[in-house]
């Protein structure tokens, strides 16, 4: 799991609590995607970045805010989450965020709302 | 709106037969098909994919089909070993987009 990795791998925070979930790809890639990965559900896109620059908001609430410094690491800023936020927040990168390239994950963060 | 539909969602199988998982998809502009396997505890991994000019590829024990008329794309696998139990998510892709739509898994079993 060197590519791609995610810190913290779990995280436990109460509704009014504020946190962040790093990313960081080793790939030399370009794009870099936040998604959602709940029970029985399909993988939920949130949020794209190409080149540093937000191609994406999937109708994601404002209480998740992205954050891409650079082509290497992807941040999302947590703040008065739900407990139906629950879910494994996975990162991934691909080489270029068109043209059908294969998308890399990560780990991903385990978070449970309280 | 575009989805994929993958089956089953369990499937349990004895070690050393076949499995088979079998998605379909909506969008005919789709031409890029990623399987992933993701292990208790990892995120998915890519363990094969297929483009739309192509109808068939094989990596060793796994092989990937492609039938564009009925927009349907199966994951085989041979041999099956207790390594291989894991959830196995389809995908489908469209050149010029970033969108993966998934499927909901598979959960493999290999009963040794």
């Amino acid at each position: 799991e060197t590519g791609v990795t995610q810190t913290p791998r779990h995280l436990v925070m109460g509704m009014t609590n504020k946190k962040s979930l790093k990313c960081e790809q080793h790939l030399g890639h370009n794009a870099m995607y936040w998604y959602k990965q709940s029970a029985k559900k399909p993988l939920e896109l949130m949020f794209v970045y190409n080149f540093k620059e937000q191609t994406e908001n999937n109708s994601v609430p404002s209480r998740f805010s992205p954050e891409c410094p650079n082509s290497s690491h992807l941040f999302l800023h947590l703040h008065t989450l739900q407990p139906e936020d629950s879910a494994l927040y996975l990162c991934a990168s691909s080489q270029e965020f068109l043209g059908g390239y294969e998308q890399y994950f990560g780990p991903g963060t385990r978070l449970t709302v309280t | 709106g575009e989805n994929v539909e993958q089956h089953p969602s369990t499937l349990s199988v004895q070690e050393g037969d076949s499995a088979v998982i079998k998605c379909t998809y909506s969008d005919s502009a789709s031409n890029y098909f990623p399987w992933y396997k993701q292990e208790l505890g990892k995120g998915p991994q890519l363990i094969i994919d297929i483009r739309s000019n192509v109808g068939e590829k094989k990596d060793q024990r796994i092989a990937v089909t492609l039938n564009k008329t009925a927009k349907h794309f199966s994951l085989h696998i041979t041999e099956t070993q207790p390594e291989d139990s894991a959830v196995y998510f389809c995908a489908a892709s469209t050149s010029g987009t970033y969108k993966y739509i998934f499927g909901t898994g598979t959960r493999l079993k290999v009963l040794a």
